[in-house]
């Protein structure tokens, strides 16, 4: 079975540009969580799509923006790039379920640079 | 807002010891907790994950405890080895599948 997979994996960017980031999870998984991780802040909950329907966010700006596809295909979009938005960004996946927690499997991540 | 901990930071030991990798998290409404393992600029590797209505969960060499009520968990690896060097995380989860994340503990196991 293949696992999550994440594109691209390196993206350099200016700031005040956009980005815009895949995940595709694994075959059969619903849930799709997005995740920020940097040196200083560690790993912070973005949001969380389930059946194309957004149920969780975190502490984010709304710069921070994502979307879920019927396929469960998941994008995140970053608008208005700043510094130190400078992250590996993490895509991770869950079977279905209706609340809860599932066990996550993540993909490599996105890394991306604002320049 | 809910904080998880990790002690130590981080740990060197020789290859064949026992260790200990602590969590604590202050909001104890848990649907379950996970331990990850990351190698350097990896992504998140599922080791474990236990229940809020587990104690103890097993996986070959790892074993993990979790005291919910006083927002506890521990990683147990047993005799450890050269390619268990990496950074171990626990995460806490809560409805619809946000986790929160403790800084981690570097191991290094030396051979």
């Amino acid at each position: 079975k293949a696992g999550v997979t994440q594109t691209p994996r390196y993206l350099i960017k200016t700031r005040g540009q956009q980005v815009t980031l895949s995940c595709s999870p694994i075959s059969g998984h619903r849930s799709v969580s997005w995740y920020q991780q940097t040196p200083g802040q560690g790993l912070q909950f973005l949001f969380e799509y389930f059946s194309e329907t957004q149920r969780n966010k975190g502490n984010f700006p709304g710069r921070f923006s994502g979307r879920q596809f019927s396929n469960s295909r998941s994008e995140m979009n970053v608008s208005t790039l700043e510094l130190g938005d400078s992250a590996l960004y993490l895509c991770a996946s869950s079977l279905e379920r209706l609340a809860g927690a599932d066990t996550q499997y993540f993909g490599p991540g996105t890394r991306l640079t604002v320049l | 807002k809910q904080e998880v901990t990790q002690i130590p930071a981080a740990l060197s030991v020789p290859e064949g010891e026992n260790l200990v990798l602590n969590c604590s998290f202050t909001d104890s409404a848990i649907y379950n907790l996970q331990w990850f393992r990351q190698d350097p600029g990896k992504g998140l590797t599922s080791l474990l994950l236990i229940q809020s209505s587990q104690r103890e969960q097993t996986s070959g060499r790892l074993n993990a405890s979790l005291d919910k009520s006083s927002g506890r968990s521990t990683l147990y690896i047993a005799a450890s080895q050269p390619g268990d060097s990496a950074t171990y995380l626990c995460a806490p989860g809560y409805n619809f599948n946000k986790f929160y994340f403790g800084s981690g503990t570097k191991l290094n196991v030396k051979p």
